[in-house]
């Protein structure tokens, strides 16, 4: 148990449908990210959040849609994904957003047909 | 480009031996280093760090070793058991501009009975 919930953790859905992520922490994090693991590819960081406030948004389509109603939830938001976006999407949370040691959920293996 | 680089995909070692696992940066920025550990089917867990002021850090097992003027860091596994096998990822980040986590590829363990 890492203190970092996602659901669902498998996820198949369809060009056309509009799917969500979530991500629950309760480690009392201050910062929370979304991360898209690919195959053979480094972690990509996707979006950051401090403090409820979006603080970066690593150019990623606008068909990925984050939201942060709180400090401990995070979301993303899905609509008209395309095959390639098939990856495993992880959240993570660390008490700041520099220096520290962020903690994982265990992925939301996402495939696109 | 890639400014955390792990150069092997994968490793297999005798159960007993050390493992010794390494990665590269670019980034002269960076100051802060740590090494993840994942399973399939679960997010990366947090394993060592080492800040640029040392040059070693120890943990039971696991030895993380910094060579600044090459920029290369290594994890150290000794002895290596079945249960080190996992993917690891290098990852690095820099308290000036607030730079975020910034992983490797990962490189495959094997631990070999």
């Amino acid at each position: 148990e890492t203190g970092v919930t996602q659901t669902p953790r498998h996820l198949v859905m369809g060009m056309t449908n509009k799917k969500s992520l979530k991500c629950e922490q309760h480690l009392g994090h201050n910062a929370m990210y979304w991360y898209k693991q690919s195959a053979k590819k480094p972690l990509e960081l996707m979006f950051v959040y401090n403090f409820k406030e979006q603080t970066e948004n690593n150019s990623v389509p606008s068909r990925f849609s984050p939201e942060c109603p709180n400090s401990s939830h995070l979301f993303l938001h899905l609509h008209t994904l395309q095959p390639e976006d098939s990856a495993l999407y992880l959240c993570a949370s660390s008490q700041e957003t520099v220096l520290t040691e962020a903690f994982f959920g265990q992925g939301t293996r996402l495939t696109v047909v | 480009d890639q400014q955390v680089k792990q150069n092997s995909p994968s490793l297999s070692v005798q159960e007993g031996r050390i493992s010794i696992l390494n990665c590269d940066y670019t980034n002269s920025m960076f100051d802060y280093f740590l090494w993840y550990k994942k399973y399939p089917a679960e997010g990366p867990t947090f394993l060592i760090s080492i800040s640029s002021i040392k040059d070693k850090n120890e943990d039971g097992r696991f030895t993380v070793f910094l060579n600044k003027s090459a920029k290369h860091l290594s994890l150290h596994i000794v002895p290596s058991q079945p249960g080190d096998s996992a993917v690891y990822f290098c990852a690095a980040t820099a308290v000036q501009g607030a730079q975020k986590l910034v992983f490797g590829q990962g490189t495959r363990l094997t631990i070999n009975p």
